[in-house]
């Protein structure tokens, strides 16, 4: 079982829906982040998260420790949001470890 | 303009042939990071710096040998290419890393290809 699990794998929708990805771990963390892969290749940052909510323009990310669980949000979505979005997080200082751990991403399509 | 840069972009070569791909950033960041990305499997991490002199494996470091003499330099080295090396590569800075936690700057990506 993969440490960062992203679901769907996959979602198509129509343009304006509002759009949910979610992310759970099994792992203590220090940090969440959201990325974002255009076709093409390029990856950016979109958020970084250790708790609550953040906001940038139509994009929410949230995140529950308690839970291990968060959610990136895309209201209003538009054709251009359509990329691979992808969930890492930075194993807390406990776990002794550097590593930075993906998800497999979600690839995002939405439709005109 | 801050950014991380990756040399070169595209790279066809042949199994055995040594090469080197490098990554350059210029917001004196001390992390720095190679990350591999393969169909079905995402981005995998290949080796991390924590700052000058020190480097780490990461989750698929065989086949690849990395050095960071100076901070703003991370050459990812594979001595000799095998054809599952084919993929996209990335390489990755940020101020801090690994539990401390920090937003990552990519660079745009090597897709490499082994004959």
């Amino acid at each position: 079982k993969n440490e960062v699990e992203q679901s769907p794998q996959n979602l198509t929708a129509q343009e304006g829906e509002f759009i949910t990805i979610n992310c759970s771990y099994s792992v203590g963390i220090s940090a969440l982040h959201w990325l974002q892969q255009h076709p093409g290749g390029g990856i950016v940052s979109l958020f970084m998260l250790s708790s609550g909510k953040k906001k940038h323009g139509r994009l929410i990310a949230t995140i529950n420790i308690q839970e291990k669980h968060s959610s990136l949000h895309i209201t209003a979505s538009h054709p251009r949001d359509s990329a691979v979005y992808i969930c890492a997080v930075n194993p807390s200082l406990l776990n002794r470890d550097d590593k930075i751990i993906f998800g497999k991403g979600t690839r995002l399509h939405i439709l005109p | 303009e801050a950014q991380v840069t990756q040399n070169p972009r595209y790279l066809i070569t042949v199994t055995g042939k040594k090469l080197t791909v490098t990554c350059s950033q210029n917001m004196n960041h001390e992390y720095m990071s190679w990350y591999r990305q393969d169909p079905g499997l995402g981005l995998r991490q290949i080796y991390y710096s924590m700052n000058v002199e020190v480097t780490d494996k990461g989750d698929v470091p065989e086949g690849y040998k990395v050095s960071r003499k100076e901070k703003r330099n991370f050459p990812l080295i594979l001595e000799s290419p095998s054809p599952n090396q084919t993929s996209l590569y990335f390489c990755a800075s940020s101020y801090f890393g690994g539990s401390y936690g920090d937003e990552q700057f990519f660079g745009p990506g090597t897709r490499l290809t082994v004959l």
